[in-house]
């Protein structure tokens, strides 16, 4: 069992709020990734770290920005949400070059 | 371009079938992956393969390198598989490339 955690599930908001996606593991991974999916299509990188303090962006281009202060804790933050970033996000770690990958179960974000 | 391709993109069978999902890709990986997603949306992680064969339970993964091509295959298909399965690759660095995915539905 995947010990990797997204809140929220589902999370509805208004155009303009800020919001953090959460996303914890607890295998102690290196490797963390931000993934965009549209529904019924592929996963998008958007964001990724190889370690504290190191995070790059992904191949699809996101407003979104994210921290990784801590091992454990990979959060992906909104400043100022809007209707076009309606989509699900998904969290992912790895323990480095052609390992599995872990999923959390996902954050299903409408913006309204 | 690094590409990933599914095939089929929708399969419908009945239980007890035998079940087999393509995926090939446009240039040399490292690693490839097939992954199962729920309708809840979480995802699981299956199989990574780098060359031969892998099986679990009724599932099985095979890859041609050579080819560029691998197969996820399901024995004694039950309506539990449904999902969608998803083949990604690492195209000789950590980050993945993913497919559209394969919606497959059984029915009982």
């Amino acid at each position: 069992e995947a010990d990797i955690y997204q809140t929220p599930r589902y999370l509805v908001i208004g155009t303009g709020k800020k919001i953090t996606l959460e996303c914890s593991q607890t295998m102690g991974h290196d490797k963390m990734y931000w993934y965009q999916q549209d529904p019924g299509m592929e996963l998008h990188l958007i964001h990724y770290s190889y370690g504290v303090n190191s995070t790059e962006k992904g191949d699809l281009s996101s407003e979104s920005t994210v921290s990784r202060i801590r091992t454990e804790h990979f959060p992906l933050t909104l400043e100022s949400a809007r209707p076009s970033h309606t989509s699900q996000y998904l969290c992912a770690s790895s323990n480095g070059w052609n390992t599995e990958a872990f999923f959390g179960q996902g954050t299903r974000l409408t913006v309204v | 371009k690094n590409e990933v391709e599914q095939s089929p993109q929708n399969l419908t069978a009945q239980e007890g079938e035998f079940i087999t999902i393509n995926c090939s890709y446009s240039v040399g990986i490292s690693a490839l992956h097939w992954l199962q997603q729920h309708p809840g949306g979480g995802i699981v992680s299956l199989f990574m393969l780098s060359s031969g064969k892998k099986k679990h339970g009724r599932l099985i993964a095979t890859i041609n390198i050579q080819e560029k091509h691998s197969s996820l295959h399901i024995t004694a298909s039950h309506p539990r598989d449904s999902a969608v399965y998803i083949c990604a690759v690492n195209f000789g660095n950590e980050k993945l490339t993913f497919g559209t995915g394969t919606r497959l539905t059984i029915i009982p």
